[in-house]
Order: C-alpha cells, then sequence, then structure tokens
C-alpha cells in the first residue's frame, strides 16, 4: 500500500452523523484523490486535489466534503445528506504531470447502521 | 458511463495458463493504466503504457495498446493462484497535452487462477 494510510479501517456510523475519513501520504505527491467502490463495481472519483488549499469535484461530490490543508493530508467528511454512504472508499495520490500512475492507500469500509 | 470496459468481467484459468483481459475506451487519452486489487485491499498500480506506444512488458505482464481501436490488453503470462485478484483498466483522457491526474477506472476484470 506504499506511502499512504487510511484510517480507520474499518468504520460504523448510524444514520443522520457526519463522519470524517482520514487519509495521510509521505510520498511528497502533489495529487491526491478519493474514490469510492461499491460490491462488484469499479472506481467512481468523489474529489481530487491537485495542490495544497484547491481541490475540485469529481463524479459523484454531492454529499461529501474535504480539506486540503496540508500537503501530506486529504480528510474526507461523508455528511449526512449522502444517501447511501455505504462503501469502501479509497485514497490515492500521484505526481501531477505525465506519468501519474496512483499509489492507493488500504480502504477504508464504511457501513451506516 | 464509464471510460474503460472491462472483456471478460470474469475469467477463470488454471495454473500456468496465460489470461487475458482487455479494456476499450472512448475519448483520446494521454496514456492508459492497468491495476490490480485483491479482495478488500486497495488497488496496486501495474503498469502505465502511453498513447505512442504500442506495447510494454513487465515481468510476467506484456500490455498491448491500439489507439485506432480505442483498445487495450494486458497478458498475464504462466499464471499463478497469486494472481487471483480483480483487474482495472483506467484511462488518462486527452486535454490538449495537459494531464490533470483524473483517471477514469472500468469495471474490472475478476481473475481467478485455480492451483
Amino acid at each position: 500500500d506504499g506511502g499512504i494510510t487510511q484510517s480507520p479501517k474499518y468504520l460504523f456510523r448510524k444514520e443522520g452523523q457526519n463522519v470524517t475519513l482520514s487519509c495521510e501520504q509521505n510520498l511528497n505527491h502533489d495529487a491526491m484523490y478519493w474514490y469510492r467502490q461499491d460490491p462488484g463495481q469499479g472506481l467512481r472519483l468523489i474529489y481530487y486535489s491537485q495542490i495544497v488549499n484547491d481541490f475540485q469535484k469529481g463524479d459523484i461530490a454531492e454529499g461529501y466534503s474535504v480539506s486540503r490543508e496540508k500537503k501530506e493530508s486529504f480528510p474526507l467528511t461523508v455528511t449526512s445528506a449522502q444517501k447511501n454512504p455505504t462503501a469502501f472508499y479509497l485514497c490515492a495520490s500521484s505526481w501531477a504531470g505525465e506519468y501519474n500512475e496512483q499509489f492507493f492507500g488500504p480502504g477504508t469500509r464504511l457501513t451506516v447502521l | 458511463s464509464q471510460q474503460g470496459e472491462e472483456d471478460p468481467q470474469a475469467l477463470s484459468i488454471q495454473e500456468g495458463e496465460n489470461a487475458t483481459m482487455n479494456c476499450s475506451y472512448k475519448t483520446s487519452i494521454n496514456n492508459l493504466q492497468w491495476y490490480r486489487q485483491n479482495s478488500g485491499r486497495g488497488l496496486v498500480h501495474l503498469i502505465l503504457i502511453r498513447s505512442n506506444e504500442r506495447e510494454k512488458h513487465s515481468g510476467r505482464l506484456r500490455v498491448t495498446l491500439d489507439t485506432s481501436k480505442k483498445s487495450s490488453s494486458l497478458l498475464i503470462t504462466a499464471s499463478r493462484a497469486a494472481d487471483t485478484a480483480s483487474y482495472f483498466c483506467a484511462t488518462d483522457p486527452y486535454r490538449g497535452g495537459t494531464s490533470y491526474g483524473k483517471l477514469t477506472f472500468g469495471q474490472g476484470t475478476i481473475l481467478t487462477v485455480h492451483p
């Protein structure tokens, strides 16, 4: 899983609660990403950031929020506005530019009770 | 809709056999990448092929790219039980020469290699 850590590995939350997923990288990468993966599916991009203090919405940003105050950190908050938050969440980072292979964390499995 | 579509959705083979997975995409690309995911884990990057390359090798992996057909294939030779995983292609769409790192992943191929 390279130099990217995600915590916690498993997370349970009650409906109506916000929850924040942690993602930290020590690879000195400029870009960071959050994906959602549902069973048997590919990855869908939630948010991405190419530089500190800047981020863009991905394909499924509704009900999620992020911040990028430090280069190493890109936390994701799943808000109560996200109607179906139970999923596997993956964080990744990469260099900016042409050779942009992404390095992934181990993932956080979120279950809404 | 997904930019990359893998085929087949699932592949079951015996150890020692070769495994071939295909990926089709719709728009022009800067590069195409293949990733592997073991069950319940993060993805691991396997290989990146640029739009001006036609073939690339890495160990037992061989990737081809045909930009005229907008397709790529991943060949795993002499497969092992440890190769059992899901394999995803991801495309970096062409945006006038600039790569923003915003990859689009396909649905994946589930490969099972029986001992």
